[in-house]
């Protein structure tokens, strides 16, 4: 069965420092989609970033990447230069293989508060 | 228009109530969802709907009803539902061949007193 894995419940950041959110997984399944989402207090999914299980290069987007180790099965999160808008829950989530219809499994979640 | 719309923002209903979820989007997306949401937990899938059909439901109770009128709106009925039915409901969209990210809308904060 797949799952994903945040042993992290909150960490804390200084601003304008880099953090590492943790998220391991476990799926027999050669082909798979990992994502990050943010939720702000205000309850919205905001979509950060996807790897995919064939990807090459790690995932980059704007002051997210992330740190794609296939052996492992890990996919952390680095978030550079934190800002106090990144104070929120962020979910790690694994895209079910079977079949087309997209059925995301999320972790526990981390709640990251970044300090001024 | 890139994105997920739900209506009401809040809801607070008595059990014996019926009242309707409402999730629009307009991206042309084929794949559409709806989340359960508790305090502090990640979403809880309770169903897919893929091409207009009903392709999931995770055991969900019947007091739930989802209804798919077109591709573009997708509604969720509630009648005699629980306390312990309170929650953020949350919608989202996906273009359809479960291929990267899913789109959520802000959700829906459900009081059931």
């Amino acid at each position: 069965a797949q799952k994903i894995t945040q042993t992290q419940p909150g960490m804390f950041v200084q601003e304008k420092e880099a953090v590492t959110l943790d998220c391991t997984y476990d799926t027999s399944d050669p082909s798979y989609g990992l994502f990050w989402y943010k939720q702000p207090s205000s309850g919205e999914m905001i979509f950060l970033i996807y790897q995919g299980s064939y990807d090459q290069q790690n995932a980059t987007e704007g002051r997210y990447s992330l740190n794609f180790q296939k052996a492992r099965k890990s996919a952390n999160l680095v978030i550079s230069a934190s800002q106090l808008g990144d104070s929120a829950m962020y979910f790690c989530a694994m895209r079910d293989g079977a079949g087309n219809t997209g059925k995301l499994i999320f972790g526990q979640g981390t709640t990251l508060q970044v300090k001024p | 228009d890139t994105e997920v719309t739900q209506t009401p923002k809040h809801l607070v209903m008595g059990m014996t109530n019926k009242k309707s979820l409402k999730c629009e989007q307009h991206m042309g997306h084929r794949a559409m969802y709806w989340y359960k949401q508790k305090a502090k937990k990640p979403p809880e899938l309770m169903f897919v709907y893929s091409y207009e059909k009903l392709s999931i439901n995770e055991s969900v109770p019947s007091r739930f009803s989802p209804e798919c009128p077109n591709s573009s709106l997708l509604n969720l009925h509630l009648h005699a539902l629980q306390p312990e039915d309170s929650a953020l409901y949350l919608c989202a969209s996906n273009p359809g061949q479960g291929i990267r990210e899913q789109f959520f809308g802000p959700g829906t904060r459900l009081t059931v007193l």
